[in-house]
């Protein structure tokens, strides 16, 4: 079946430095990949979206690529805010355009500290 | 962006009642609306995907008549747990489509369910 891994333990990173959160996965070929913020208690945000023939999409301090070949995905944030700090979420979509249902990974806290 | 609203927020009950939640797209029709459940420090676990005006689909493992889906309108959608139990405390979100789209994906602001 398939697997998403992001890192589980915490990356704790100080202001002003670059964040790279990192996304596997096995076992699968997904159409395209999401990144999601979450804060504690509250539902996912969307942050952006990357097709799997795209192999880099920027928003603002965003950064994420996509690897198809090595199944993997990275999540940059540069100049990191304490604002930053959060869980993020890596989500496969499915294989074809047909779905919509998205595979969560368990996420990655970061902590950007002052 | 979309909003999407969920209600009650909290809920904590005791062992064998029902607790309703509600979720509600305010600015767009939902066509399509997502269960998800997620146990601390684990992942968005997809419980149902329904469409307005039909029955419910459940993922492998999600027992149907334990938790009951209702999504009789395109702003509407309802997540009732029967006869609840210690082991369904867990943070219920919803997340509502309003057609397939392969772009955002909105989700509620989460309920938290504590079963006593």
């Amino acid at each position: 079946s398939q697997k998403i891994e992001q890192n589980s333990e915490a990356l704790n990173i100080q202001e002003g430095k670059t964040a790279t959160l990192t996304c596997n996965y096995t076992n699968y070929s997904p159409a395209y990949l999401q990144w999601y913020r979450q804060d504690p208690g509250r539902g996912p945000v969307f942050l952006l979206l990357i097709r799997e023939n795209e192999k880099e999409k920027r928003k603002e301090r965003l950064k994420v690529t996509f690897d198809t070949t090595l199944k993997q995905s990275l999540f940059h944030i540069t100049a990191s805010q304490p604002a930053d700090s959060a869980t993020y979420l890596c989500a496969l979509g499915p294989p074809s355009y047909n779905t919509d249902k998205l595979i969560f990974g368990t996420g990655t806290r970061l902590q950007v500290f002052p | 962006g979309a909003v999407v609203s969920q209600h009650p927020s909290r809920v904590i009950c005791k062992s064998g009642t029902s607790v309703k939640i509600e979720c509600r797209s305010l600015d767009f029709q939902a066509t399509t609306m997502f269960w998800y459940r997620q146990f601390p420090k684990q992942s968005l676990m997809l419980m149902a995907t329904s469409n307005e005006g039909s029955k419910a689909t459940y993922e492998q493992g999600v027992e149907k008549d334990k938790f009951l889906i209702n999504h009789a309108s395109l702003t509407l959608s309802t997540l009732t747990v029967t006869s609840a139990h210690p082991e369904d405390s867990s943070f219920y979100i919803c997340s509502p489509r309003q057609r397939t789209s392969y772009n955002e994906q909105f989700f509620g602001p989460g309920t938290r369910l504590t079963v006593l």
